[in-house]
């Protein structure tokens, strides 16, 4: 089956500065690639996501890129911002999903 | 539009008792997924429904763990004779169908096994 592994576990950004998260997959039929936000209490919240047939996706201050060659794929937060505090999931999924054990983020003022 | 919503959103049982968890997809959306997601950890496939097909039931890690899907909305997760290991907490998400990928979550289901 499909192995997904996601770093650091966690990581520490000042205000402002840009945060990677990074992770790596095993299936190489796995043609979706989600992330997910999770704050304290909540259920995850898909941010993101990018299919096989793209490299790139932006939406305002996030990005995911992937590359199916090697099968790894990333989530970029510039400006971050304290909101931006929570644990990051990676997914990846052909038609089950399997999830990365997460990235807690802590944006400092 | 309303989310997904899952109830009780805490649970505290004994060891040895059996619970039933509940969750109540957004309308429309005919694929839904249970996974359990312990202390610092990634979450856990536990089975999939997608409309009136048969589930796929492969994450289940026992057999004191079963789930229903009634009428292709309501959905409840059995857990027969909790141990503590089960302790975790229990997460529900549907999509609109299985091939659109986009899986929308619950605010989950704390369970503590005393």
């Amino acid at each position: 089956g499909e192995n997904v592994e996601q770093h650091p576990s966690t990581l520490s950004v000042q205000e402002g500065d840009s945060a990677v998260i990074k992770c790596t997959y095993s299936d190489s039929a796995s043609n979706y690639f989600p992330w997910y936000k999770q704050e304290l209490g909540k259920g995850p919240q898909l941010i993101i996501d990018i299919r096989s047939n793209v490299g790139e996706k932006k939406d305002q201050r996030i990005a995911v890129t992937l590359n199916k060659t090697a099968k790894h794929f990333s989530l970029h937060i510039t400006e971050t911002q304290p909101e931006d505090s929570a644990v990051y999931f990676c997914a990846a999924s052909r038609s089950q999903f399997y999830f990365g054990t997460g990235t807690s983020l802590t944006v400092i003022p | 539009g309303a989310g997904v919503s899952q109830s009780p959103s805490n649970k505290v049982t004994e060891k040895g008792k059996d619970v039933e968890l509940r969750c109540d997809p957004i309308s429309g959306h005919t694929a839904l997924y249970w996974y359990r997601q312990s202390l610092g950890q990634g979450l856990e496939f536990l089975i999939y429904f997608q409309g009136n097909s048969a589930p796929d039931k492969s994450g289940l890690p026992s057999d004191r763990f079963s789930a229903e899907r009634t009428g292709g909305s309501v959905s409840t997760l059995t857990i027969q004779r909790t141990q503590q290991e089960d302790s975790a907490v229990y997460l529900c998400a549907s999509s609109l169908t299985r091939s659109s990928y986009e899986q929308y979550f619950g605010p989950g289901t704390r369970l503590t096994v005393t």
